[in-house]
């Protein structure tokens, strides 16, 4: 089955605290980008990759980082994270061909609260 | 840049009840638009999209969107709903030819709760 998997699902943790939320797509994508979803804000983009090793900042980079050093897996890493990154993130992949009209196939979202 | 609007942040609304969820887009570019759907505890997935033809798009489970360039909206609309729509609705742009980072520029959705 086609799909991309995040780890964990829920995860409570102190200001600080170094985290990594893991994500996965079996499906080959080459593209893979991470958001964060914040009530009344909708999805707003983290960071993105196009290919292995190709990694860039979206809209909201400040805090987090990320690395891309095989194709199928895309971690996000909070090195000290903070109350304000308390959020729903998601993780997200698609092909780069055609990448503007083709579907983004969600992961289930990891709920993070910083305390 | 590009920017997406949804005006409603919930619609509440009886089974069986139509219902329209808006959505207006700002982009001096020509767009693709997309409706997501996420169900409670899910991550998003695409209910329908537009690239190019026909302006009235039909989507899974029942639904339908209208593009009107000159309004520069695409609607979501059902004829009847059911419990199970409850859900949030993200509407969403991306440019042709922009296979760089924004591959999609998200509204702030809109919650739909159906009520027996």
């Amino acid at each position: 089955e086609a799909q991309v998997t995040q780890n964990p699902r829920y995860l409570i943790t102190v200001t600080g605290k170094k985290l990594t939320v893991t994500c996965s797509q079996n499906m080959n994508h080459e593209y893979m980008s991470w958001y964060r979803q914040d009530p009344g804000l909708g999805l707003r983009q983290i960071y993105y990759s196009m290919n292995v090793e190709v990694t860039d900042k979206g809209d909201v980079p400040e805090g987090y980082k990320v690395s891309r050093k095989e194709k199928r897996n895309f971690p996000l890493i909070l090195e000290s994270p903070s109350p304000n990154q308390t959020s729903l993130y998601f993780c997200a992949s698609r092909k780069l061909a055609n990448a503007e009209s083709s579907e983004q196939y969600f992961g289930p979202g990891t709920r993070l609260t910083v305390t | 840049a590009q920017s997406v609007t949804q005006l409603d942040s919930q619609v509440p609304v009886f089974e069986e009840a139509p219902v329209e969820l808006r959505c207006n887009y700002s982009s001096s570019v020509s767009v693709y638009l997309f409706w997501y759907v996420q169900y409670p505890n899910q991550g998003l997935q695409l209910l329908l999209k537009y690239l190019s033809g026909s302006t009235l798009v039909k989507g899974i489970n029942g639904f339908e969107a209208e593009f009107n360039k000159s309004q520069t909206s695409f609607h979501l609309r059902k004829p009847s709903v059911h419990i199970s729509d409850t859900a949030e609705y993200f509407c969403a742009v991306s440019v042709p030819g922009d296979t760089g980072r924004r591959a999609l520029t998200f509204g702030s959705g809109t919650r739909l709760q159906v009520q027996p």
